[in-house]
């Protein structure tokens, strides 16, 4: 298996303009996750799935960040407008199952100017 | 809440030298409890991990972690670290929700 796949792998952009980060789980996970990892604060959930269900976005941290999962083998990642301060490095992670361990993808990292 | 401590911020230790890095959690139910390391540049990977049995878990290049349930406690020790090791180090504990909270983390650096 190729593990969990992100695109793209590095991302710049203005302020303002929107992003869009994906990504592909190993196959047959039914658990998906988004992180995000900043120096300040650390590896952050900001939302995950269930069988293509949002399961709980309490860590996303505003309405410019939403999530899709239209299917199990794709979901992406979405900052409408995007600010200087969601310069970080996004992880998705896929699961087999509930609390089990946990496969990262090579991450996505954004930097918004 | 949930949470996990991690308490050192950065551990800085040279070639040879034994390394134990602190964890402590906090949920009181069923603990599901992982160290992961992210090397330089590169994303999480899974060293160990406890869900039952013996307290004493072996995982992967020589790291080995004890549960110790009175503590709350699960560090992560190494006998002799290399330089090889110079990552960052997560303990994450299964959430009652299912998915896995993590601490902040702490840095080795290991001096060749």
């Amino acid at each position: 298996d190729a593990g969990v796949i992100q695109s793209p792998r590095h991302e710049v952009t203005e302020m303002g303009q929107e992003v869009t980060l994906r990504c592909k789980p190993i196959s047959g996970h039914d658990y998906l996750f988004w992180y995000r990892q900043t120096m300040m604060r650390g590896l952050e959930l900001l939302i995950y799935f269930n069988n293509n269900v949002p399961i709980d976005d309490s860590g996303m941290p505003e309405d410019r960040f939403s999530a899709k999962m239209p299917n199990a083998s794709f979901s992406t990642l979405k900052i409408q407008p995007s600010e200087p301060r969601d310069s970080a490095v996004y992880f998705c992670a896929s699961s087999p199952i509930s609390g089990g361990e946990q496969f990262f993808g090579p991450g996505t990292r954004l930097t918004v100017l | 809440a949930q949470s996990v401590s991690q308490h050192n911020h950065h551990v800085i230790l040279s070639e040879a030298a034994s390394l134990e890095l602190g964890c402590n959690y906090s949920y009181g139910g069923t603990v599901n409890l992982f160290w992961y390391v992210q090397y330089p540049g590169q994303h999480l990977q899974l060293l160990l991990k406890y869900f039952s049995g013996d307290p004493l878990v072996k995982g992967i290049k020589g790291f080995e972690a004890e549960f110790i349930k009175s503590k709350f406690s699960f560090n992560l020790r190494k006998p002799s670290v290399q330089w090889s090791d110079t990552a960052e180090y997560f303990c994450a504990e299964r959430r009652s929700q299912g998915n896995l909270i993590f601490g902040k983390g702490t840095k080795l650096s290991v001096k060749p």
